[in-house]
């Protein structure tokens, strides 16, 4: 069964970095490629980056590019997503998402509890 | 990266059908078969219900259905449940590398 277990939210005060961190179970991490969307209070859901299954190729947002970074560790089966420059409107829960495939960016066939992210002063 | 649209709520009673749309352009929805739909209950992860248009992953109950026309997707769930009252969210492949999400309908069982 694939589990994902996102950790690695809190409060942050604007400015500030965070590092949120994925567990993958259940499937060959690797073979797969993965994302990050988010969900702001109340709100809907919004892409925010998407890296493939080798960790060579990833993909942002615009409202996030230049200060967000994914990667990934699949020796150790880990999603990361380092937040940098925050600001209060990338206050939402994250979810790490699983795609169907190595690279695919069509939809997301598995998905985590989601870490909430504050910004707040 | 505009989001799709959704009409914000629908609404049904028990053993009745709903019909929600999902409206894009020809640079997502209309150019791509690749339309999803997820499920949310509250407090609780996005569900996948409907891939590729019209696709049921395995557990996926045959009351959820998806079609498309155009640049319009729908997600029609089928003698309705209480256990279906929740947010529903369509998503489309929209090229230039990103993947782009409807703004959520909140679907009230009656």
């Amino acid at each position: 069964e694939v589990e994902l277990l996102e950790s690695g939210g809190g409060l942050v005060q604007p400015g500030g970095s965070l590092r949120l961190s994925c567990a993958a179970s259940g499937f060959t991490f690797g073979n797969f490629a993965m994302s990050w969307v988010r969900q702001a209070p109340g709100k809907g859901l919004q892409w925010v980056s998407h890296i493939n299954g080798a960790g060579s190729t990833t993909y942002y947002a615009d409202s996030v590019k230049g200060r967000f970074t994914i990667s990934r560790d699949n020796s150790k089966n880990t999603l990361y997503l380092q937040m940098n420059s925050l600001r209060a409107e990338d206050t939402a829960v994250y979810y790490c998402a699983k795609d169907p495939f190595y690279d695919s960016r069509r939809w997301f066939d598995s998905w985590g509890q989601g870490t909430l992210v504050t910004v707040s002063s | 990266q505009s989001a799709l649209t959704q009409p914000p709520s629908a609404s049904g009673s028990p053993g009745q059908s709903v019909t929600i749309s999902c409206t894009g352009t020809s640079s997502d929805i209309g150019g791509y078969n690749y339309v999803s739909w997820y499920q949310q209950h509250p407090g609780k992860a996005p569900k996948l219900i409907i891939s590729e248009v019209s696709r049921r992953p395995s557990g996926v109950p045959d009351r959820f259905s998806g079609s498309k026309s155009g640049n319009t997707a729908s997600l029609t769930v089928s003698g309705l449940r209480a256990e279906d009252e929740a947010d529903y969210y369509c998503s489309s492949h929209a090229g230039s590398n990103i993947v782009v999400f409807g703004g959520g309908t909140k679907l009230t069982v009656l």
